[in-house]
């Protein structure tokens, strides 16, 4: 069975740093393209960005919101995704998921997601 | 960025009631589009992907149509536990977008 488990959230100041996890387990992380996404309280999802697999270079794609402030990495070895979070604004206030990206085709599409982690970003 | 909208924004309806939520895109998308069940509290959960593949294990009162710009989730028959936001995505191209949602609730 698919599980993907967030951890790191939490409390911290507008400009600090920080670091969300994402632990996998029941399928090969290895085969998957793995995304972000996020959830203000109260609000509708936003996409973060996206980490591809290795033979895909593990190349990242990014929201504009978030673009030169996260990165999107990944230690297949530990079937773990992480999201580094620099600059943090109170904006970026939310749940943050994990994603599995599933590939049927030409369909990329988000099949398997966790339970969430949330940072709260205020003074 | 291709912009993601939805209608209704919330919905109320009876039990047994068939229920449809539109999705409109604000450029064609041929029919990369995903449908989210999200409960209270709850993550998200894939119903549907490529505008009518049924995601495993959904039932089948779900179904998707669409493509291009336009497009449908219907719930044939609406049961207490559809109770849920519904979120159409689209995947085809970069941002990844969402429409805002539309919050169902039994009347």
């Amino acid at each position: 069975e698919v599980h993907l488990v967030e951890s790191g959230g939490g409390l911290v100041q507008p400009g600090e740093s920080l670091i969300l996890s994402c632990a996998a387990s029941g399928f090969t992380f290895s085969d998957h393209y793995m995304d972000w996404v996020r959830q203000a309280p109260g609000k509708g999802l936003e996409w973060v960005g996206r980490v591809r697999k290795k033979a895909n270079s593990y190349t990242t794609e990014y929201a504009a919101s978030v673009k030169g402030r996260f990165i999107i990495s990944r230690d297949d070895s530990k079937s773990s995704l992480y999201l580094q979070m620099n600059s943090l604004k109170t904006e970026d206030t939310a749940v943050y998921y994990c994603a599995r990206t599933e590939v049927v085709g030409p369909h990329y599409y988000f099949d398997y997601w966790g339970q969430g982690t949330l940072l709260t970003v205020s003074s | 960025d291709i912009q993601m909208t939805q209608s209704p924004s919330s919905l109320s309806a009876s039990v047994g009631d068939r229920v449809t939520i539109t999705c409109r895109a604000s450029q064609g998308i041929n029919n990369y589009l995903t449908w989210f069940q999200q409960k209270p509290g709850k993550a998200p959960k894939s119903l549907i992907y490529g505008a009518s593949s049924l995601q495993s294990g959904v039932p089948s009162k779900f179904s998707g149509s669409g493509s291009g710009t336009d497009f449908t989730l219907t719930i044939s028959s609406l049961q207490p536990e559809d109770v849920a936001t519904y979120y159409c995505q689209q995947y085809g191209s970069y941002p990844l977008t969402f429409g805002g949602g539309t919050k169902v609730e039994i009347k």
